[in-house]
């Protein structure tokens, strides 16, 4: 079981660009949620995927949006990227909804310059 | 918002126990407490979680007061692996639907001394 994947490890992004980041959940996972983590500060939360719909959505503005495709992987877009979006992006899989525990991928360390 | 609060830094020795201590007097009768811990460079890792009893698995233990306003968690013989932050986080129970997403605040940085 690969567990949760990532995908990539590291982007440097231009001030106004876009960006696109995936990630492939844990074998037997229908739920992914995406954090986002500045440096010092613990993950928060940006929004949850659950048959292929947003389900939740923490205080993130709407230049973050998402799609899940239908075997459960994921994408996190950014748009209009800002010097404060430089961050580690983490993906989250789980089972029904999240109920249960979360299993966290190794993060996408995305710098905005 | 975070719910819990933790000391910032703790140090133990390798080998020994370590104890981390959390508050979340505020926590409702439905929410259970979650420990996570961050290794460097790494996402996440859950460790144990509970709800009113004293939980234990390969891992850690779990200790909650009987009021459930603190908690401790037990690393019975840290090694150095264990250097990490850990979260403590306070969620609503895994039986309801709604706002199942995990509020990490800054947590406890443990590090394990040779």
């Amino acid at each position: 079981d690969a567990g949760v994947t990532q995908s990539p490890t590291h982007l440097i992004k231009t001030r106004g660009q876009q960006v696109t980041l995936r990630c492939s959940p844990k074998s037997g996972h229908d739920t992914v949620s995406w954090y986002q983590q500045a440096l010092g500060q613990g993950p928060q939360f940006i929004f949850q995927y659950y048959e292929e719909e947003e389900r939740q959505r923490g205080n993130f503005p709407d230049r973050f949006s998402g799609h899940q495709f239908p075997n459960y992987s994921s994408e996190l877009n950014v748009n209009a990227l800002l010097l404060g979006d430089s961050a580690l992006y983490l993906c989250a899989s789980s089972m029904d909804r999240g109920l249960h525990e979360q299993y966290f991928g190794p993060g996408t360390r995305l710098t905005v310059t | 918002d975070a719910k819990t609060t933790q000391p910032p830094s703790m140090d133990c020795a390798e080998g020994r126990a370590a104890n981390l201590p959390c508050n979340h007097s505020t926590i409702s009768g439905n929410e259970y407490v979650y420990w996570y811990r961050q290794i460097h460079s790494q996402g996440p890792q859950y460790i144990i979680h509970g709800l009113k009893n004293n939980e234990t698995n390969e891992m850690a233990s779990l200790i909650i007061t009987e009021d459930r306003k603190s908690s401790t968690l037990i690393l019975p013989h840290a090694t150095l692996r264990d250097t990490a932050v850990y979260y403590c986080i306070v969620r609503v129970s895994p039986d309801q639907t709604g706002a199942n997403n995990l509020f990490f605040g800054t947590g406890t940085r443990l590090t394990v001394i040779p």
